[in-house]
């Protein structure tokens, strides 16, 4: 199976801050990386795919990057409604898995 | 607009049995391939199983599989998981969920949560 590895496990931040999250594939995946949020009691909601698509109505302050290995999800000027737990998820293979999550917090 | 709706969540005594449905909405259902995922109670996101759109090939996690049967009607616009000799670990949400491509997954229903108990 492929294991994803996400750091930090969980970061600090104020409103206009830009933050990097990271998740690190063993093995690699290429591209096929997405990234999740999810507010508690919520689904989680698309935010990436494909590495580096933002997913249809996503606000551009988020962008993605990377491709093998490593990748990053990027929050510009982080807004009250941000702070969240951020998943990765890589669809390379199955079974499919799902990091273990950052959670972002004030 | 897209809609995923489960149910058939509830209290089920270890060893017994359940079967989640997903109704789906708002979008050609038989031309998707569908996904269930469960989250335990303050735990991360762990993928269930996966069903291609006309229900031919089938996936399933490794904690699942064998246990655990996914299934759809098409005609009814509806997913299913059948869930078999329960476990406490099976304790969770499940939340169905839509894919594209890779694949990665667009839509989540709001999840029904599943409480396996004596």
């Amino acid at each position: 199976d492929i294991q994803l590895t996400q750091s930090p496990s969980s970061v600090s931040a104020s409103v206009g801050d830009r933050v990097t999250l990271t998740c690190r594939a063993s093995p690699g995946v290429t591209r096929w990386l997405a990234w999740y949020q999810q507010k508690p009691g919520k689904p989680p909601t698309l935010l990436i795919h494909a590495a580096s698509t933002l997913q249809s109505g996503v606000p551009s302050r988020f962008s993605g990057r990377g491709y093998g290995t490593e990748f990053t999800l990027t929050i510009n000027n982080v807004q009250p409604e941000d702070f969240a737990t951020y998943y990765c998820q890589q669809g390379i293979s199955f079974p499919i898995t799902f990091g273990q999550g950052t959670r972002l917090e004030i | 607009q897209v809609q995923l709706v489960e149910s058939g969540g509830g209290v089920v005594q270890p060893g017994r049995s359940v079967r989640l449905s997903c109704a789906a909405s708002g979008f050609t259902f038989d031309t998707f391939a569908m996904h269930w995922v469960r989250q335990a109670p303050g735990k991360g996101l762990e993928w269930v199983g996966r069903i291609s759109h006309d229900g031919t090939d089938k996936y399933y996690g490794d904690s699942v599989r064998g246990r655990f049967i996914i299934s759809r009607d098409n005609s009814r616009n509806t997913l299913y998981l059948q869930m078999n000799t329960l476990r406490g670990e099976d304790t969770a949400v499940y939340y169905c969920a839509r894919e594209i491509s890779a694949p990665h997954l667009d839509y989540w229903g709001q999840g029904a949560l599943v409480t396996v108990s004596s």
